[in-house]
């Protein structure tokens, strides 16, 4: 059975940092793309950022320089680095599975949700 | 980037109604697609990718269509686990982005 399962998530003033991790089970984690995905506040879903089985990653223009997404696959673990946080960045985020290949849907494989506030 | 208006942004219904949500994209994006729906306070779940393929459990009264410029979801026959906040995203091209949602409320 596929599990996704994301923690690291809490309080952090402007300017400080996290590291969200997503630790996976259930199918060969090296071999599919990997995406971050938040839900802020009275808004809608918001695609953050992805890492390819290549290890190929790609970021919303907001983020860039910011947030830095990872994976290990010998502890099948995706990881987000989270530095500089804005208020803006208050949401919750989910980890997900997509397809791997040159146009990559997703999977019906998604985390539980990590809670990021950014406040002082 | 490429743009999803996603419409209507909210919609009112009564269980045994078909709905249809569309997302407009700009530029193009073929059939690469995917709609979810999202509850409060739990995880997106996908219903359909590739514009009209649906995700293995999910109900036959799902279904997608639509290419290039124009998308549609349609939910005939509107139950009550029905109501729910939708999203499509498009993975033609990075970054990704999502309509801004439509929420069918009773």
């Amino acid at each position: 059975e596929v599990q996704l399962l994301e923690s690291g998530g809490g309080l952090v003033q402007p300017g400080g940092s996290l590291r969200l991790s997503c630790a996976a089970s259930g199918f060969t984690f090296s071999q599919f793309v990997m995406a971050w995905v938040r839900l802020a506040p009275g808004k809608g879903l918001e695609w953050v950022s992805s890492i390819a089985d290549t290890g190929r990653t790609f970021y919303l223009d907001s983020v860039k320089g910011r947030l830095t997404i990872s994976r290990d696959n010998s502890r099948n673990t995706l990881y987000l680095h989270m530095r500089s946080l804005r208020d803006e960045d208050t949401a919750v985020y989910y980890c997900a599975m997509y397809r791997p290949g040159d146009y990559q849907p997703p999977y019906d494989y998604w985390g539980q949700g990590t809670k990021v506030t950014v406040s002082s | 980037d490429i743009q999803m208006t996603q419409s209507p942004s909210l919609l009112s219904a009564s269980v045994g109604d078909r709905v249809t949500i569309t997302c407009r994209a700009s530029p193009g994006i073929s059939n690469h697609v995917a709609w979810f729906q999202q509850k409060p306070g739990k995880a997106p779940k996908s219903l359909i990718f590739a514009a009209s393929t649906l995700q293995g459990g999910v109900p036959s009264r799902f279904s997608g269509s639509g290419s290039g410029t124009e998308l549609t979801l349609t939910i005939t026959s509107l139950q009550p686990e029905d109501f729910a906040t939708y999203y499509c995203q498009q993975y033609h091209a990075y970054p990704w982005t999502f309509g801004q949602g439509t929420k069918v409320e009773i």
